[in-house]
């Protein structure tokens, strides 16, 4: 089994602040996924890293995937309310036909 | 363009009773898979199917079962439900254009949430 922790477990902020989602594993993974999920939904797909050290940049949410493809970070800057969700890491097995979802990290903004 | 529709969205159901959750993938994909996800916890792979095939099952008993039909729906089956079976299940489409699924971007639906007293 390959597992995915994610810290921190929960994460309450006020609006405007910086804050940083780690998403580490033991495993090599040869892709890496983050999604974000609201209540009552299921996840959505937020993006995909794929080289080890790639950093991709959606707007105020940056992503970065481990040199050794086994960890990954969020970065979120200026967090707005809109933000406010689960937040879930995933991994592609090399060979592997399913992801292993992460533990999830539950943000909160506060206006 | 419609996304992935799973059915229903609610259910409840009484210890050792039977379910039978449906799914709908996005027009074109060929795989779907599966995955439960227990409150406060991420989702959990159950299986993936590709054209009526099993392509992967994660690690769930024998109660847990499903199958794709020819237009590439798919139904998830629980028998012998327990109270640790309550969750929501998440049906995920993808185009399965490749053998290694997982590398495809899934496209997930809203869930079903079964309650299990």
């Amino acid at each position: 089994t390959q597992l995915l922790e994610q810290s921190p477990q929960f994460l309450s902020i006020q609006e405007g602040e910086n804050l940083t989602v780690y998403c580490n594993s033991s495993s090599v993974f040869s892709s890496l996924q983050w999604y974000r999920q609201e209540p009552g939904e299921g996840p959505v797909l937020l993006v995909t890293v794929v080289t080890g050290g790639e950093v991709k940049k959606l707007k105020r949410l940056t992503f970065q995937f481990g040199d050794a493809r086994k960890d990954s970070s969020l970065h979120i800057t200026a967090a707005q309310p809109g933000d406010t969700g689960l937040y879930l890491c995933a991994g592609a097995g090399t060979g592997a036909n399913n992801l292993f979802f992460g533990t999830g990290t539950r943000l909160t903004v506060i206006p | 363009d419609a996304g992935v529709t799973q059915s229903p969205t609610h259910l409840i159901k009484t210890r050792g009773q039977q379910v039978t959750l449906r799914c709908s993938p996005i027009s074109g994909h060929k795989s779907v898979s599966w995955y439960q996800q227990v409150l406060g916890q991420g989702p959990q792979f159950i299986f993936q199917y590709y054209e009526k095939e099993e392509r992967g099952r994660g690690n769930f008993p024998d109660r847990f079962s499903a199958r794709q039909f020819p237009n590439y729906s798919s139904e998830l089956n629980v028998n012998a439900l327990l109270l640790g079976d309550s969750a929501l299940y998440l049906c995920a489409s993808s185009l399965g254009s490749t053998w290694r699924g997982a590398q495809e971007t899934q496209y997930f639906g809203p869930g079903t949430r079964l309650l299990v007293l």
